[in-house]
């Protein structure tokens, strides 16, 4: 059983550029979250979609957006690429969004660096 | 709002030892409560959580947490370490109202000695 798989696992970009992160769920997931986690920080909540839409979205400007697809799988996108977007990405699958006790299930990350 | 606190940057033990990782938590409404270990170059893990019930959770790899409601606590604990349980640890928060998302620390480093 595969679980949450992401994909590039490092990425190299300049300032300015745009960037698409990939992510597929684990197996019977229908829920996806991104989290951004900063060097020497914890995961900060991006979005979450559920059913294809967005449906919960962190303190994070409109240069992120999001898509999740009908098989479930998801992208990040990130516009006009700072220095401090710079972080490991991460991608996170569980299954219903309403759930108050859902485990959440992560994938390794990937890893930006935005020179 | 809701926000965790993780007061230690690192926490060593040696090995056999028992270990504390410390945690509070500030939420609006009842809280859910979880820990997640990450290793390098890899995502976070989940290893228990807290939703309602018995205040003593235990959770995968022998560890285990106690809620106490009155101080806002969600300590981590294991009665004896292993070099193996060095890792990266986290707490998190989410309430059933409002926002669900989780709300993370800024992480433990657990660093156990041989």
């Amino acid at each position: 059983d595969a679980g949450v798989t992401q994909s590039p696992t490092h990425l190299i970009k300049t300032r300015g550029q745009q960037v698409t992160l990939r992510c597929s769920p684990k197996s019977g997931h229908d829920t996806v979250s991104w989290y951004q986690q900063a060097l020497g920080q914890g995961p900060q909540f991006i979005f979450q979609y559920y059913e294809e839409e967005e449906r919960q979205r962190g303190n994070f400007p409109d240069r992120f957006s999001g898509h999740q697809f009908p098989n479930y799988s998801s992208e990040l996108n990130v516009n006009a690429l700072l220095l401090g977007d710079s972080a490991l990405y991460l991608c996170a699958s569980s299954l219903g969004y309403r759930g108050a006790n859902e485990k959440l299930f992560f994938g390794s990350g990937t890893q930006l660096s935005v020179l | 709002a809701q926000s965790v606190a993780q007061p230690e940057d690192q926490v060593n033990v040696a090995e056999g030892n028992p270990l504390t990782v410390k945690c509070t938590y500030s939420v609006s409404g009842n809280p859910y409560l979880f820990w997640y270990v990450q290793y390098p170059n890899r995502g976070l893990q989940f290893l228990l959580k807290y939703i309602t019930g018995d205040n003593l959770v235990k959770g995968s790899y022998g560890f285990e947490a106690e809620f106490n409601k009155s101080q806002t606590s969600f300590h981590l604990k294991k009665p004896s370490a292993l070099v193996s349980d060095s890792a990266l640890y986290f707490c998190a928060v989410r309430t059933d109202t409002g926002r669900r998302a989780l709300t993370f620390g800024s992480g433990t480093r657990l660093q156990v000695q041989p």
